[in-house]
């Protein structure tokens, strides 16, 4: 069953502007992660965030965690067209193994 | 990072034939996984490939449907058998080292007519 709710399902903006997505779980995790798709290809580990955790940098992306409210959220600043991509949430449990979201699909206009 | 070679990239299968992908990766792994991506869909995980035993797959999947092999640290295969049109699917090999993320590698994508 899957674990990750991403809303919105879908996001459109220009470039230059920020990207934030959330994502949703409902049982207790070890970390959970962020990762890109680009047009159906293989998938590229963008940043985890370890339960004990608020937030995390990574270059552009800003992750947030709130374990009281099961959730998270992805900010990528100042996008580019190239961050046109689908992005999954993934949440770890105590046995290690990844459950995916059902991933959002960003569009980043020239 | 380990870097993940997938083969074949794509293919196009009758119904009823079989088909095995295959996995290499450039380092030793301690984990190794197969995932399966349908048609715009998030990804499921079929199986851990485990070394010299025997994969442990996820409900849903059976080893009779999707036999996997995992002969060294490297090196790992799936098979999807008996192939109807609901398998075609992006098929996922991925790799852990034990500090949490996965690699993933480019995927099969698999079309079954």
């Amino acid at each position: 069953s899957q674990q990750g709710e991403e809303d919105p399902q879908a996001l459109s903006i220009q470039e230059g502007e920020n990207a934030t997505m959330n994502c949703s779980y409902k049982t207790s995790i070890n970390n959970l992660q962020w990762y890109r798709q680009n047009s159906g290809r293989g998938l590229v580990h963008l940043i985890l965030i370890r339960s004990n955790e608020r937030e995390k940098h990574s270059g552009r992306l800003r992750v947030t965690l709130d374990t009281s409210k099961k959730s998270s959220s992805l900010l990528i600043t100042a996008s580019r067209a190239a961050d046109t991509a689908s992005y999954f949430c993934a949440t770890a449990g105590a046995n290690s193994k990844l459950t995916f979201g059902k991933g959002i699909t960003l569009s980043v206009r020239p | 990072s380990a870097v993940i070679s997938q083969k074949p990239s794509r293919d196009i299968c009758q119904r009823g034939t079989s088909l095995t992908i295959q996995c290499q990766v450039d380092s030793q792994v301690t984990m190794m996984f197969w995932y399966r991506q349908q048609p715009g869909q998030s990804l499921t995980l079929i199986a851990t490939a485990n070394q010299g035993s025997e994969a442990t797959y996820e409900s849903g999947f059976v080893i009779d449907k999707f036999p996997i092999s995992r002969p060294n640290l490297t090196f790992s295969t799936l098979t999807v058998s008996n192939m109807s049109p609901e398998d075609s699917s992006i098929y996922l090999c991925s790799v852990g080292q034990g500090t949490g993320e996965l690699f993933f590698g480019e995927g099969s994508r698999l079309t079954v007519l």
